[in-house]
This record gives C-alpha cells, structure tokens and sequence, in this order.
C-alpha cells in the first residue's frame, strides 16, 4: 500500500521567514496529494491541494509543489505569521483512500 | 465543503465498555471515512464507511472490534468495542466532497476525543 514519509518532524523559523516542508510517497498510482494544518485541539483544515496533472499550485503565501517523478511534494508557506505555527500534514490518495504523513510542527517566533 | 458534527465531542469510559459515536454531514456524500488519530500523532485510517454494505477495514482494524454502520448518505457510526485503555485517542470522521472536476476534497469533523480508564 502507500506510505507517506514526512519531514522535517518539526520546524522553527522567524516571523517573515519562508518554510518549506517535505513529502515522499511511494505508490506512482496515487493522484492526489492534499495538505492539511492542524491547531492544538481542532479538526484537520484542508489549505491547499494539488493533482498528479499539476507540477505547482500556489493560493497567497502558500504554494505546493509535485514531481511526479521523484514521487515527492512540497509545501511553502512565504512570509509566515505567528497564526501559521500549527501541526501541518501531507497526504497521499490511492484508491480513493487518504494516507497521511507523521506531521510537522511548525513554531513561527515572533 | 460541508458541516460536519460528531457526538459525543469527548468522553471518559471503563474498559470493557463499548461507546458509539455518531457523525452529521449537511449534505449528502458518497464517501464517508472514520480515523484514529492518537495523541501527538498522524491520522490512521480506520475504515471507508460504504452506504448499505459492510465497510472496508484497514489492515489492523477489525469489524467486531470497531463496527461501523452507514444507513443513508449523511450520518455513520462507529462503535469501539470492549474498549481498553489502548483505545483512547481521538476519532474523526471525514467526508469526501465533491468539487465539480475529476477528484474530490475531503474534510474532517470535529473529532471525538475518548479516555479509557
């Protein structure tokens, strides 16, 4: 089945700074690769998603990236704000089924 | 998207109990999903809960221990059986949203979170 490896597991950087997070995934037949951000005791949000027929996708400071070929994507978040410091998780669907990444905290210090 | 709603949000129960907790959506969906997500960790997926037939169980998971019900297009249950302290974590349920081109996004309810003493 997929597995999905995520890293780094946690990541610190300075209010304005950009950070970047990493997915591996290693089923080539998965095609859709969501990333959700969660804050301390509520529910997964969905922030950006991108398409195994898409290479970039980007929504104000934050873009996802996909190389189908190396099976691995990433998000990045510009100009970070002390509001984005949460848990945030990649993932990967194959038949139909959502498989997740270990997650990565993100600490944005103002 | 869609407005999910689970009950109960949270509970404390004795092991050897069981617990059902019920999941809302707004909408009708085609997908319905339930996942573990235990504390400090990712998300498992437990089971794809199909509308009028048994759900598909990951590896790992198994229907007396956690059977799942899903009478029509927008409500589902999962039980935790015979609970043990293992058990406790946070249940979510989640639906996969149609978003009018060839996939589907999917959201989370707000989870049950469950203690077993």
């Amino acid at each position: 089945g997929e597995n999905v490896e995520q890293h780094p597991s946690t990541l610190s950087v300075q209010e304005g700074d950009s950070a970047v997070i990493k997915c591996t995934y290693s089923d080539s037949a998965s095609n859709y690769f969501p990333w959700y951000k969660q804050e301390l005791g509520k529910r997964p949000q969905l922030i950006i998603d991108i398409r195994s027929n898409v290479g970039e996708k980007k929504d104000q400071r934050i873009a996802v990236t996909l190389n189908k070929t190396a099976k691995h994507f990433s998000l990045h978040i510009t100009e970070t704000q002390p509001e984005d410091s949460a848990v945030y998780f990649c993932a990967a669907r194959r038949a139909g089924k959502l498989i997740f990444g270990q997650g990565t905290t993100l600490q944005v210090k103002p | 998207s869609a407005v999910i709603s689970q009950k109960p949000s949270r509970d404390i129960c004795q092991r050897g109990t069981s617990l059902t907790i019920q999941c809302q959506v707004d909408s009708q969906v085609t997908m319905m999903f339930w996942y573990r997500q235990q504390p400090g960790q990712s998300l498992t997926l437990i089971a794809t809960a199909n509308q009028g037939s048994e759900a598909t169980y990951e590896s790992g998971f198994v229907i007396d221990k956690f059977p799942i019900s899903r009478p029509n297009l927008t409500f589902s249950t999962l039980t935790v059986s015979n609970m043990s302290p293992e058990d406790s974590s946070i249940y979510l349920c989640s639906v996969a949203v149609n978003t009018g081109d060839p996939t589907y996004e999917q959201y989370f309810g707000p989870g049950t979170r469950l203690t077993v003493t």
